[in-house]
């Protein structure tokens, strides 16, 4: 089956580097991405990545992927206030394109 | 900005209406997808449109219905609404049916009372 877990809650300090955890289940997902919800707003498209690749990185942001794992991080480097947000992990199914979602992980970043 | 645009951004309705959301997609996208966040289900797909054809089919309830137009826009339906319909509907669009990455549109908060 399909299944996308995050835990639900991550709490820095500013200027820290924040790593948001994943896990998936489908092993035939070629692409994985990375969406930030703002309260009150939308998905952001973040990033994403294919499955042949190990690590992507734009500017403070850097995927990592074991698909060994089934595993895929985001790491934000110099974390500041305005990262707070949820961000959400997905998977796309082969079946149509839809996106599997993760609950979200709701990032705290106090000064 | 995704280029993805859905009005209203607010609906407040009674149990038993019916409701229309819409959606437009990113000027060239040609496939549609409609999601659902709730605090107990998370985000889940519900259906996804290409070129004015269904395509793939979720968790969505009988009583919920879309298409799409040919001018690429469009319409989740909501029927014989009930309290726990209230949630924050999404509409995504992107360039090919199941291949292109998927942009957000900011969403229909719907308040079921």
């Amino acid at each position: 089956g399909e299944d996308v877990e995050q835990s639900l809650f991550l709490s820095v300090r500013e200027g820290d580097s924040s790593v948001i955890n994943c896990t998936y289940t489908d092993s035939s997902s070629t692409y994985l991405y990375w969406y930030k919800q703002e309260p009150g707003a939308g998905l952001q498209l973040l990033t994403y990545i294919f499955s042949n690749m190990d690590m992507k990185q734009d500017q403070r942001l850097t995927v990592l992927l074991n698909k060994k794992d089934k595993h895929l991080s985001l790491r934000i480097a110099d974390t500041q206030t305005g990262d707070s947000a949820i961000y959400f992990c997905a998977e796309r199914s082969n079946q149509g394109g839809k996106l599997i979602f993760g609950q979200g992980t709701e990032l705290s970043v106090k000064p | 900005d995704s280029g993805v645009t859905q009005t209203p951004k607010h609906l407040i309705t009674a149990t038993g209406q019916r409701v229309t959301l819409r959606c437009s997609p990113r000027s060239g996208d040609l496939s549609v997808y409609w999601y659902q966040q709730s605090l107990d289900q998370g985000l889940q797909f519900l259906i996804q449109y290409y070129n004015g054809e269904e395509r793939a089919k979720g968790n969505i309830l009988e009583r919920f219905s879309a298409q799409q137009f040919p001018d690429l826009h469009s319409e989740l339906n909501l029927s014989s609404l009930e309290l726990g319909d209230s949630a924050l509907y999404f509409c995504a669009s992107s360039a090919d049916w199941g291949k292109e990455t998927q942009y957000f549109g900011p969403g229909t908060r719907l308040l079921v009372l």
